[in-house]
């Protein structure tokens, strides 16, 4: 069946640091691809997305490009903030279903 | 606050015991989801909604778990003689349907179940 894969955390960064959180997937056809964020005590909520290959989602200077030759959508910001602190979670939509397949997550963590 | 509404947010019961969890999604939305999340896992897939139709339910959804929504707006989710396997948290998430699927889904805080 489908899945994601994605890198194990926590990610511990220093303020403006790059990030890259690595997403992998597994899935016939062509899935939708996304991010979703899930800051402390908030419900998960859509950060980016992408729906077909070389697509690149963007947001709040968060970027991903879907790669469908190395079924990949890695997370990449040029410079973190403290306020980034936070869970992501690489997800799919397969082709012709509704439901959403979550990765396991990866919690960020930016100090000062 | 038009966001997606859960409750309760907490619920702590004995195993055995049934418990049921409400959602509340977006009041224009028409499609309906509940997942479940455990520590340190990600959302696992439940069952969905498309009006008042169930239209999809996971294989996770035991013979214990019974979800409705009977006139197309809010949910319930019913778990019958909890186990402590049914510790988690328990999320609601609705999006539109308007023709034009984005496939965002728009998620509530969740109720957090757990079972002594």
């Amino acid at each position: 069946g489908d899945s994601v894969t994605q890198m194990e955390g926590p990610v511990t960064l220093s303020e403006e640091a790059f990030l890259t959180i690595n997403c992998t997937y597994t899935a016939t056809g062509y899935p939708s691809l996304f991010w979703y964020v899930q800051y402390p005590g908030e419900g998960l909520q859509l950060l980016l997305k992408a729906t077909k290959a070389d697509d690149k989602g963007s947001n709040k200077g968060f970027e991903a490009t879907y790669r469908k030759e190395t079924t990949s959508f890695h997370l990449e910001k040029g410079s973190v903030q403290v306020s980034d602190s936070a869970v992501y979670f690489c997800a799919l939509r397969g082709t012709g279903f509704q439901k959403l397949v979550f990765g396991t997550g990866t919690r960020l963590l930016v100090s000062p | 606050d038009t966001g997606v509404s859960q409750d309760p947010r907490h619920k702590i019961t004995k195993r055995g015991q049934n418990v049921t969890f409400r959602c509340d999604p977006i009041s224009e939305h028409n499609r309906l989801y509940w997942y479940r999340q455990t520590l340190g896992q990600g959302p696992e897939f439940l069952t969905y909604f498309q009006n008042e139709a169930q239209l999809e339910k996971s294989r996770l959804l035991s013979d214990r778990f019974s979800a409705e929504r009977p006139k197309g707006s809010f949910s319930t989710l019913e778990i019958q003689r909890t186990e402590q396997g049914d510790s988690a948290m328990y999320l609601c998430a609705s999006s539109p349907f308007r023709g034009q699927d984005t496939g965002e889904l728009f998620f509530g805080e969740g109720s957090r179940l757990t079972v002594l």
